[in-house]
């Protein structure tokens, strides 16, 4: 069965911490995608990454890298020197067939 | 920048009623999706569309309809409205590509749906 799984549900940290949220997921295709998505408290989901499954190479981009192993299934998020700003549901999500699924996000707090 | 806008952002029924939500997409976008999200069960798809009068059932479509007559109009129906379909429902868009599934989605910013 493919499914993605954050076993995080809810995270606080204090500002200026950095905070890793965690992503597993199961395919069995040998072509897949994972995504990540933030939602903030006004309710648009706002992707925020894409990686196909023959790209190990880890990302960064500004606060904000991501960790992709196939070894272990995981494709985790980390947020450098967290911000207020920051704090929202984060979904991790991977292509299965045609469609995209969900797993079932982490909310994190941030705390000034 | 890509627009998807959902006719309603709160939507209170009554049990029985007959809704619709619409959602439009202002990009030429191929691809329309309907998502339910819940507490603790994140976001479940419902329908979705990869081309006009075009549908196809996501994971949870029992209770639900959709209509897709324009390419920028994606509805979703609830032919007779129950409590347990009060939800925040989230629609999305994306091109149609060589393969679509990798497609970012793009999300409007939800309608919040109460059946009492």
């Amino acid at each position: 069965a493919q499914k993605v799984t954050q076993a995080q549900t809810e995270i606080s940290v204090v500002e200026k911490e950095d905070v890793t949220l965690d992503c597993v997921y199961e395919t069995r295709d040998t072509t897949y995608y994972l995504f990540w998505y933030k939602q903030p408290p006004s309710g648009e989901l706002v992707f925020l990454i894409r990686r196909n499954s023959f790209d190990e190479q880890n990302e960064i981009s500004g606060r904000y890298s991501w960790n992709f192993q196939k070894s272990t299934s995981s494709f985790n998020f980390t947020i450098t020197a967290s911000q207020v700003v920051d704090s929202a549901v984060y979904f991790c999500a991977l292509n299965r067939d045609d469609k995209i699924i969900f797993g079932k996000g982490t909310r994190l707090h941030i705390l000034p | 920048d890509v627009k998807v806008t959902q006719s309603s952002r709160y939507l209170v029924k009554r049990t029985g009623e007959k809704v619709f939500l619409e959602c439009v997409q202002d990009m030429d976008h191929e691809n329309m999706f309907w998502y339910r999200q819940d507490p603790g069960l994140g976001l479940r798809l419902i329908y979705f569309s990869y081309d006009v009068k075009m549908k196809e059932k996501g994971d949870i479509p029992e209770g639900y309809s959709v209509s897709r007559e324009k390419k920028e109009r994606f509805s979703l129906i609830l032919e007779s409205a129950s409590t347990n379909q009060t939800s925040m429902y989230l629609c999305a868009s994306s091109p149609s590509t060589a393969s679509s599934y990798n497609s970012p989605l793009h999300f409007g910013n939800g309608t919040r749906l109460t059946v009492t």
